[in-house]
């Protein structure tokens, strides 16, 4: 059940680092999206990219820069980590073929920034 | 400017009992409606969803109902069990539009 496939699952960070989350899918949709998670806040759209070659700023972009390197794949930079950054990182597409507004998840990939 | 306000932010429900999560939106052109459920170290997953043409939709013991005059729709859990206890999660969205923006979650605890 690929589906969407994110890497690394856990990463530990210092202050000041930087780092690139991945994300493939192979679902064969031109959408992606990045979202964050923290405790009460609920899922916050990052950056979202609708088709290859573009990309959108979400309600949270400050900090992240994203691209959208060809179809299947959509990445996530922190180019200067900060602790505020602590959160599970999540990537989405929809399923293939289908406009239904449904979108489908990876597992997540949890980040700690010290 | 929180589009879709999701409350109880946390819910305890005796097994057997109906579990009720609400859900508001401000955008009027909102025409998807989804609620996703997430277990423990997992990705969020559709759950079921509804467009505003419909007043509800039910799968199994669950059940949305939706209310455009007023711009809420709530998830009904009936028969809840243990195996339902996670963080369910609302959202909206302008299909094809605009990405789904997501109420800020309910943690759900099913007690026997």
């Amino acid at each position: 059940n690929a589906g969407v496939t994110q890497t690394p699952k856990f990463q530990v960070l210092k202050t000041g680092q930087s780092m690139t989350l991945q994300c493939a899918q192979d679902m064969n949709h031109n959408s992606m999206y990045w979202y964050r998670q923290d405790p009460g806040m609920g899922l916050r759209l990052i950056y979202y990219s609708a088709s290859e070659g573009t990309t959108d700023k979400g309600e949270v972009p400050n900090g992240y820069n994203v691209s959208r390197l060809n179809k299947r794949e959509f990445s996530l930079r922190l180019e200067s980590a900060a602790p505020s950054q602590t959160s599970v990182y999540f990537c989405a597409s929809p399923p293939g073929g289908t406009n239904t507004g449904e979108l489908f998840f990876g597992e997540g990939s949890r980040l700690t920034v010290l | 400017q929180q589009q879709v306000k999701q409350s109880p932010q946390s819910l305890i429900v005796q097994k057997g009992g109906i579990s009720i999560i609400n859900c508001a939106y401000e955008n009027t052109a909102f025409d998807y409606f989804p609620w996703y459920q997430q277990f423990p170290g997992k990705g969020p997953a559709l759950l079921i969803a509804i467009r505003p043409d419909v007043s509800e939709k039910k799968e199994g013991r669950f059940t949305i109902s939706f209310n455009k005059s007023a711009k809420q729709f709530s998830l009904h859990i009936m028969d809840s069990q243990p195996g339902d206890s996670a963080t369910y999660f609302c959202a909206a969205s302008v299909v094809g539009n605009t990405p789904l923006v997501f109420g800020k979650g309910t943690r759900l605890s099913v007690i026997a």
